[in-house]
C-alpha cells in the first residue's frame, strides 16, 4: 500500500507558466487537503475537499485551484505561477474530516521553485 | 485568525528529556495534534488530545489544558533519530487544522 503519492517530486517553473501538482491516495479516504510549507510560517491550508465532488477554500487559496472528480485524486493547479508560490507543497488525506478523532496523513511533498 | 506559538529551536543531549510547549488562540477547539517532521520528509502523526490531561505513547507524551490554551509534547530517553521538527496543530470549529511554525529539536551525542 503506497498511501499518498505526489508528483513531481520537485519542479523549477518559469513565472507565468501553468502547473498541476498531482496527488493520489489509495486509502479510500473521504477528505483530502493541500498545504504549503514555508520557512518560519508552518503549514498553511490552500484548499480542501471533504468528499469527492466537493471542494473548499483554505487560508491561502488565491492563485490556486483544485478539483475532486473521484475519491483517489486531488490535483492542485497554479494557473499562472508567480515567485511567491515557491514553496514545498504537501497533500494530505483523512478518513472523515468531521470525526472527532480524524487524523490527517501526509504525502512526501513537491518542492516547487518559480523563477 | 489562528495563533499557535511554539519555540523555534531546542537542543538536548541523547538520553535526556525535552518538553516542547505550544500555546494557542483559535476560533473554536476540536482537538490538538502533534506531528513529527524529519528534514525533507512529510509530517507524520504522533499524538492527539481532545480532553485535558496526559496521553502517553511509549517515549512520547502529550498534555493538554484547554482552559489555558496550552499543550506540551514530552520526549523521553532522547535518541539521535528524534532530531526533527515537531509541529503543534489545532483543529478549529470548522474542523480545519492550523499549524504552528514548528520546533526544531537537535539531539547531541
Amino acid at each position: 500500500i503506497a498511501g499518498i503519492t505526489q508528483a513531481p517530486t520537485s519542479q523549477i517553473l518559469a513565472a507565468g507558466r501553468r502547473m498541476t501538482l498531482r496527488c493520489t491516495q489509495d486509502m479510500r479516504h473521504n477528505a483530502m487537503y493541500w498545504y504549503r510549507q514555508d520557512l518560519g510560517l508552518g503549514l498553511r491550508l490552500i484548499h480542501y475537499s471533504n468528499t469527492a465532488g466537493t471542494t473548499g477554500k483554505g487560508e491561502v487559496p488565491d492563485g490556486y485551484s483544485v478539483s475532486r472528480a473521484n475519491t483517489d485524486d486531488f490535483p492542485l493547479t497554479l494557473a499562472s505561477a508567480v515567485p511567491s508560490q515557491t514553496s514545498v507543497y504537501f497533500c494530505a488525506s483523512s478518513d472523515d474530516s468531521l470525526a472527532a478523532t480524524d487524523t490527517q496523513y501526509f504525502g512526501p511533498g513537491t518542492r516547487l521553485t518559480v523563477l | 485568525g489562528q495563533n499557535i506559538d511554539q519555540p523555534t529551536e531546542m537542543t538536548a543531549t541523547e538520553g535526556a528529556i525535552v518538553q516542547i510547549n505550544c500555546t494557542y488562540q483559535t476560533s473554536g477547539f476540536n482537538g490538538l495534534f502533534w506531528y513529527q517532521q524529519h528534514a525533507g520528509e512529510a509530517p507524520t502523526f504522533l499524538s492527539y488530545n481532545v480532553l485535558d490531561g496526559l496521553e502517553e505513547k511509549g517515549r512520547f507524551s502529550s498534555f493538554l489544558s484547554r482552559s489555558k490554551g496550552y499543550s506540551y509534547l514530552l520526549l523521553k530517553e532522547l535518541q539521535m533519530k528524534d532530531s526533527a521538527s515537531y509541529l503543534c496543530a489545532v483543529r478549529d470549529r470548522d474542523y480545519k487544522l492550523s499549524f504552528g511554525a514548528g520546533t526544531t529539536v537537535t539531539v547531541r551525542a
